[in-house]
Order: structure tokens, then C-alpha cells, then sequence
């Protein structure tokens, strides 16, 4: 199973509006709505970001959201702030009992 | 408070095997899928193996099947991964987390190293 392809890196400043995508086939992006995405701070310890595409798990801050159009799935975080600066990973079910993760999005704050 | 506590990675020959451990309380662990994700140094995260609630269905990924196995005790509130024939590729920070094919929580994680 291939991972799913993400933009090495993505930036924007404070207060401005970053998406980052996540593209994949229709063998999992665009086949199931089981898309998630997960911000990892160096050294830490991924964190659950958003949930069957666009849902957000409690405690979440509304600003970042998730949407999916046909085999790319993106991640758009709005009023950026410092604390957001981090790896950011997407994932799909992939049908067959697997999963795959997108290769990650380093997102700078300028 | 959510808890995953790893433990049981380490320095270990290639062909050698490995027993990872992870510790869970303050959620139902019973009642939950349970996972283990890797992270190769510097590289990025990769889905290994879940299991269900009940130990009755366990998926791998394609490269650790017939080497790596997943099992629970829920008497312990514990997850395990079983890893034989460990290759260099199979180094990596091993995170258990608490899902199937989203994880809403995640240990600190535990490093295995295959070198000789």
C-alpha cells in the first residue's frame, strides 16, 4: 500500500490561513470517508486533530478544519499561531482491514 | 486522565525478537481497539497492527506479517506486540494507540533499535 502523498512543507503567517493536502486514490481517500489528520510537535507524541474527514475531537480549536473533494483530502488551519508550527500527518483507511498515513507536512509559522 | 505508558523497546541484533508492552488507564481499555503505530527516525508515522476488542480479529501491515504479533490482556489493561526476526528496517519510536483506523490517543512511545 503507497502513502499518500503530502507537500513537504507549507508555511503562512500569524493570523493567515494555511491548507495542506493529503492526496490519495480512490482505493482510500476517495473510497472511504475515514480520513484523519495529526499534528506531532518534535519529540512529542502525535496529537488527533480531526476525525472522519471533518469531524474535530473535543478540545480541538475550531480553526482547524477538514474537507475531502473526490481522492484529496486537506487540512486548513486559520488564524495561525505560533503553537501550530509542527508536522502535520493525514491518514486513510485503505479498505482491506489497513491503513496508510501521508508522508507529513512540515508547517512553518513565518 | 488517558494513559499509554510503553515500554519494553531497546537495542537488539537483526533476526533477534522483541516483546513491546503498553500500559492503559483512565478510558475502557476492554471496550476498546487498540493499535500500534512506528515512526522510523526522521521519517514518517506508519500504521502496524490493531486489534479488537476481544483479541478475535488482528490486522498487520504487509511487512510485519509472519513476524510481528498483537495480543491484549485486558485483566492488565495491557497491549502487547510481539516482534520476531526484527530487521534494520524495523527501527523506529513503536506508539501504542487507542483505535483501530483513527487514534484518539497516543503513548509517548518506546524506541526499538536493530543493530548489530
Amino acid at each position: 500500500q503507497s502513502a499518500l502523498t503530502q507537500p513537504p512543507s507549507a508555511s503562512g503567517s500569524p493570523g493567515q490561513s494555511v491548507t495542506i493536502s493529503c492526496t490519495g486514490t480512490s482505493s482510500d481517500v476517495g473510497g472511504y470517508n475515514y480520513v484523519s489528520w495529526y499534528q506531532q510537535h518534535p519529540g512529542k507524541a502525535p496529537k488527533f486533530m480531526i476525525y472522519e474527514v471533518n469531524k474535530r475531537p473535543s478540545g480541538v480549536p475550531d480553526r482547524f478544519s477538514g474537507s475531502k473533494s473526490g481522492n484529496t483530502a486537506s487540512l486548513t488551519v486559520s488564524g495561525l499561531q505560533a503553537e501550530d508550527e509542527a508536522d502535520y500527518y493525514c491518514s486513510s483507511y485503505a479498505g482491506n482491514n489497513n491503513l496508510v498515513f501521508g508522508g507529513g507536512t512540515k508547517l512553518t509559522v513565518l | 486522565e488517558v494513559q499509554l505508558v510503553e515500554s519494553g523497546g531497546g537495542l537488539v541484533q537483526p533476526g533477534g525478537s522483541l516483546r513491546l508492552s503498553c500500559a492503559a488507564s483512565g478510558f475502557s481499555f476492554s471496550n476498546s481497539w487498540m493499535s500500534w503505530v512506528r515512526q522510523a527516525p526522521g521519517k514518517g508515522l506508519e500504521w502496524v497492527a490493531s486489534i479488537k476488542q476481544d483479541g478475535s480479529e488482528k490486522y498487520y501491515v504487509d511487512s510485519v506479517k509472519g513476524r510481528f504479533t498483537i495480543s491484549r490482556d485486558d485483566t492488565k489493561n495491557s497491549l502487547y506486540l510481539q516482534m520476531n526476526t526484527l530487521r534494520a528496517e524495523d527501527t523506529a519510536m513503536y506508539y501504542c494507540a487507542r483505535g483501530a483506523w483513527n487514534f484518539g490517543y497516543w503513548g509517548q512511545g518506546t524506541l526499538v533499535t536493530v543493530s548489530s
